[in-house]
């Protein structure tokens, strides 16, 4: 059972516009919530996080919007930038301090900017 | 360096064959992470250990995956007899003392197992 979700495989956006990256998720017990990048042959990097007790975050040209009662959260990029086409996880955790099982994590979303 | 080192960064092997994959966490990280992203999905968790504590080992898919971390730094993977189904990115990620949740992963080894 897969408790984190990002049902659109690959999502093609055209440069300058906005992309929208989905995720969902079952357990309500995550509190924490992260994006992750990751380029073909490099590990996953840290792109933006949310707690539990805010609904949305904002850094430079992403911003993380979360809404609890329907257990979802989008990622926002705008505007969209060729170096922005990469491999983005969404990822979920019950953070107290340090959990034994560390993120959940979703199965990906093939971001493609266009030119 | 600074960051999480994995090494081999590639590794082909034939079915039945053991396997190592080795990480040296950052400096001072207390949490080591295994994963593993085969084709087509998502990072799926094996191992997790924190300090000298007893390790998680929840994820592991099978007896014949083993890790150990040694002086609460490296960390070395073991796969014995290795199955086609074994093939993936292996990722192992760390995380300091008191952090946000945040993990900071390294460049993976893909395994083939021919």
């Amino acid at each position: 059972d897969q408790q984190v979700k990002q049902n659109s495989p690959s999502l093609s956006v055209q440069e300058g516009r906005i992309s929208i990256l989905n995720c969902d998720y079952t357990n309500s017990m995550f509190d924490y919530f992260l994006w992750y990048k990751k380029y073909p042959a490099e590990g996953p990097t840290f792109l933006i996080s949310i707690s539990s007790i805010k609904d949305k975050n904002e850094d430079g040209r992403f911003t993380v919007f979360l809404n609890k009662s329907a257990k979802h959260l989008s990622l926002h990029i705008v505007p969209s930038q060729p170096g922005d086409s990469a491999v983005y996880f969404c990822a979920a955790s019950e953070y107290s301090g340090g959990g034994a099982d560390g993120l959940t994590f979703g199965k990906g979303t093939h971001l493609i900017i266009q030119p | 360096g600074a960051g999480v080192s994995q090494s081999p960064s590639n590794k082909v092997t034939e079915k039945g064959k053991d396997v190592e994959l080795r990480c040296d966490p950052i400096s001072g990280h207390t949490a080591l992470y295994w994963y593993r992203q085969s084709l087509g999905q998502g990072l799926e968790f094996l191992i997790y250990f924190q300090g000298n504590s007893a390790p998680d080992k929840s994820g592991l898919p099978s007896d014949r995956f083993s890790a150990e971390r040694t002086g609460g730094s490296v960390s070395t993977l073991t796969i014995q007899r290795t199955q086609q189904e074994d093939s993936a990115v292996y990722l192992c990620a760390s995380r300091g003392q008191g952090g946000t949740g945040e993990l900071f992963f390294g460049e993976g080894s893909r395994l083939t197992v021919l």
